[in-house]
């Protein structure tokens, strides 16, 4: 079974644009969960989509947003992109079944400039 | 306080011992929990699961669950130096709930 895949790796933006990330889940999981993840401050949760609908959110500012389409593939945006935006995303896909194991994909190396 | 907690390392052992990590959680309604491995550069690896209390083994990995305590850790059994990595402690109330990361404990095992 392949695994969660997310395009593209690597970004370098300027502060002000937007971008957006893409992340197709392992066959089969209808859940798609979306990370930020730096050196200070961890992994943090940005929302969470099952089945076209955002299920759960985490704290962040308006400008990250995300959707997932009916094939379970699911995109984030972020608009006016800060300095501190500078991360690695990472997508995780779950089954969302009885044990609920979330599983990464590579992840996005995004750069602000 | 955080959701979970783990202490951030950096924790040293040698080749060939017991290395072990602890992991403590806030939420007494927590049900699932996980251990990644995240290697440096990359993303984070499942490598263990848990959701009852008591021990389970996997190969060279132990992870333990102690609801009562909201403690869970896993010991990893004849450490190798490829075990060098972060280990993030993870848990979830039941399936459609959050995941709560806690920030990692960074392992090196000495040659």
């Amino acid at each position: 079974k392949a695994g969660v895949t997310q395009t593209p790796r690597y970004l370098i933006k300027t502060r002000g644009q937007q971008v957006t990330l893409s992340c197709s889940p392992i066959s089969g999981h209808r859940s798609v969960s979306w990370y930020q993840q730096t050196p200070g401050q961890g992994l943090q949760f940005l929302f969470e989509y099952f089945s076209e609908t955002q299920r759960n959110k985490g704290n962040f500012p308006g400008r990250f947003s995300g959707r997932q389409f009916s094939n379970s593939r699911s995109e984030m945006n972020v608009s006016t992109l800060e300095l501190g935006d500078s991360a690695l995303y990472l997508c995780a896909s779950s089954s969302a079944g009885m044990y609920n194991e979330q599983f990464f994909g590579p992840g996005t190396r995004l750069t602000v400039l | 306080q955080k959701e979970v907690e783990q202490n951030s390392g950096p924790l040293s052992v040698p080749e060939g011992a017991i290395a072990s990590l602890n992991c403590t959680y806030s939420d007494r309604g927590s049900q699932s929990f996980f251990w990644y491995r995240q290697y440096s550069g990359k993303s984070p690896e499942l490598i263990m699961s848990i959701y009852s209390n008591g021990d389970k083994e996997d190969g060279r990995f132990t992870a333990q669950l102690n609801k009562a305590s909201q403690y869970v850790s896993l010991l990893i059994r004849d450490s190798q130096p490829s075990d060098s990595a972060t280990y993030l402690c993870a848990v979830t109330r039941y399936t459609g709930n959050q995941f709560y990361f806690g920030t990692g404990t960074s392992l090196t095992v000495i040659p």
